[in-house]
């Protein structure tokens, strides 16, 4: 089954600087990454998400790269502001999901310092 | 409109007792997801339907979780004869065919 790598598991920035948060996975018949944030007791939230048919997507200050020969994936936030600190989830799917859901890494929290 | 809800938002019962957990997913959504998460940790798959079928059940932890579907709409998992390992936030989550999941605010789980 696929397995999801994620690093690093904390990241701390200074407010207004970029953070670069990375993932690999194991199957290649991954095509679908969708990146979630997560604040304290809350449910996760998609923030973006890239298909295996583009190599990256923006939306503000969020983007999203895919690199499938190297089977990695990065977030990229820049700018950052205190709404900012979470933490951020990357996963990994066939198809989306279906009968094998979503494969998530463990998470980074990310903590942006005033 | 109206996102995923889940109810119970808490439930604390017994070791040995059997619990059941509720999801709404968003109205149209034919794909539903459960996934659970243990503390600090990511989330794990457990099982998804199309419509009212689970063409695979192997993420389920063990043969005491079993989750039905019934209308294409409200899910049930059930746990039964709670152990303390079962202790974790339960997700809830659904898409409008594949692809993008939308998730619930959870049940947290607490076996004594």
């Amino acid at each position: 089954g696929e397995n999801v790598e994620q690093h690093p598991s904390t990241l701390s920035v200074q407010e207004g600087d970029s953070a670069v948060i990375k993932c690999t996975y194991s199957d290649s018949a991954s095509n679908y990454f969708p990146w979630y944030k997560q604040e304290l007791g809350k449910r996760p939230q998609l923030i973006i998400d890239i298909r295996s048919n583009v190599g990256e997507k923006k939306d503000q200050r969020i983007a999203v790269t895919l690199n499938k020969t190297a089977k990695h994936f990065s977030l990229h936030i820049t700018e950052t502001q205190p709404e900012d600190s979470a933490v951020y989830f990357c996963a990994a799917s066939e198809s989306g999901g279906g009968a094998d859901g979503l494969t998530f890494g463990k998470g980074t929290h990310l903590i942006i310092q005033p | 409109g109206a996102g995923v809800s889940q109810s119970p938002s808490n439930k604390v019962t017994e070791k040995g007792k059997d619990v059941e957990l509720r999801c709404d997913p968003i109205s149209g959504h034919t794909a539903l997801y459960w996934y659970r998460q243990s503390l600090g940790q990511g989330l794990e798959f457990l099982i998804y339907f199309q419509g009212n079928s689970a063409p695979d059940k192997s993420g389920l932890p063990s043969d005491r979780f079993s989750a039905e579907r019934t209308g294409g709409s409200v899910s049930t998992l059930t746990i039964q004869r709670t152990q303390q390992e079962d202790s974790a936030v339960y997700l809830c989550a659904s898409s409008p065919v594949s692809y993008e999941q939308y998730f619930g605010p959870g049940t947290r789980l607490t076996v004594t």
